[in-house]
C-alpha cells in the first residue's frame, strides 16, 4: 500500500528559528512530490520535486529530494508568524494525478 | 481563486439525509478530485474524474457517490449523510503540467 509520511506531526519555535520538515515516503510508481502550505483554507503550492539532489528554492523555503532514500525535506529559514501553517508533503504516484497525503506537519511560529 | 468554486461552503444536515456538495472549474481541466480533510489523517482521496462521464473511486469512496456531465462540474453525493462523515472535503483540479492541484476553498460539513 502507498504511503507517505510526515515527521513531527506538531513543531512550535519562536521567530528567527530554522525549521526542517520531513516527508518519507513508499509507493509503487513514483513521479513527483509536492508541498503544500496550508493556512485556514484551501492548500497552496509551494514546490513540486522529480529529481534527486536538485534543490528548488523560494525565498526563505527549500526543498530537496531523496529519491534513493525516499524523503524529502522542507527547510523554513528565519521562520516568520506568518509561515505559521500546516506543511502538507503528497506523492503523486500513478498517471491520473492522484495525490497521497502525509498527515501533515502543523507549524507554530511564536513572537 | 483559480477558477474554481465549491459550494456550499458550509452545511449542516442531519443523519440519514442525502446531500451534494459542488465543485465548478472554469479552467477547462480534464482531472477533477474529491478529498476529505479529517485531523490526524491529513487529505484523503474519495472520487476523482479524468473527463466526463468518467470516474473512479479512491481510498475512501464507501458512502460516496459522483458525477461529472459536464467538464465543468464535479458533484460528491453522500447517498445516507453518517456522523463519520463530518469533515472538511475540499475539491481539486489538476492540469498537470507543472504545478499539481489547485483547491477549491473547501466546504465544511456537519453532521448531525
Amino acid at each position: 500500500e502507498d504511503k507517505v509520511v510526515q515527521s513531527p506531526l506538531s513543531l512550535v519555535v519562536h521567530e528567527g528559528d530554522t525549521v526542517t520538515l520531513n516527508c518519507s515516503y513508499e509507493v509503487t510508481n513514483f513521479r513527483s512530490l509536492l508541498w503544500y502550505k496550508q493556512e485556514k483554507k484551501a492548500p497552496t503550492f509551494l514546490f513540486m520535486l522529480t529529481s534527486s539532489g536538485i534543490e528548488k528554492k523560494s525565498g526563505r523555503l527549500s526543498s530537496i529530494l531523496d529519491k534513493k532514500e525516499l524523503f524529502s525535506i522542507l527547510n523554513i529559514t528565519a521562520t516568520q508568524t506568518g509561515d505559521s501553517a500546516v506543511y502538507l508533503c503528497a506523492v503523486d504516484s500513478s498517471n491520473t494525478g492522484k495525490l497521497i497525503f502525509g498527515q501533515g506537519t502543523t507549524l507554530q511560529v511564536k513572537p | 481563486d483559480a477558477g474554481i468554486t465549491q459550494s456550499p461552503r458550509h452545511k449542516v444536515t442531519e443523519t440519514g439525509t442525502p446531500v451534494t456538495l459542488r465543485c465548478h472549474q472554469t479552467e477547462n481541466h480534464r482531472y477533477m478530485y474529491w478529498y476529505r480533510q479529517d485531523p490526524g489523517h491529513g487529505l484523503r482521496l474519495i472520487h476523482y474524474s479524468y473527463g466526463v462521464k468518467d470516474t473512479d473511486k479512491g481510498e475512501v469512496s464507501d458512502g460516496y457517490s459522483v458525477s461529472r456531465s459536464k467538464t465543468e462540474d464535479f458533484l460528491l453525493t453522500l447517498e445516507s449523510a453518517t456522523s463519520s462523515q463530518t469533515s472538511v472535503y475540499f475539491c481539486a483540479i489538476s492540469s498537470w503540467d507543472s504545478y499539481g492541484y489547485t483547491f477549491g476553498s473547501g466546504t465544511r460539513l456537519t453532521v448531525v
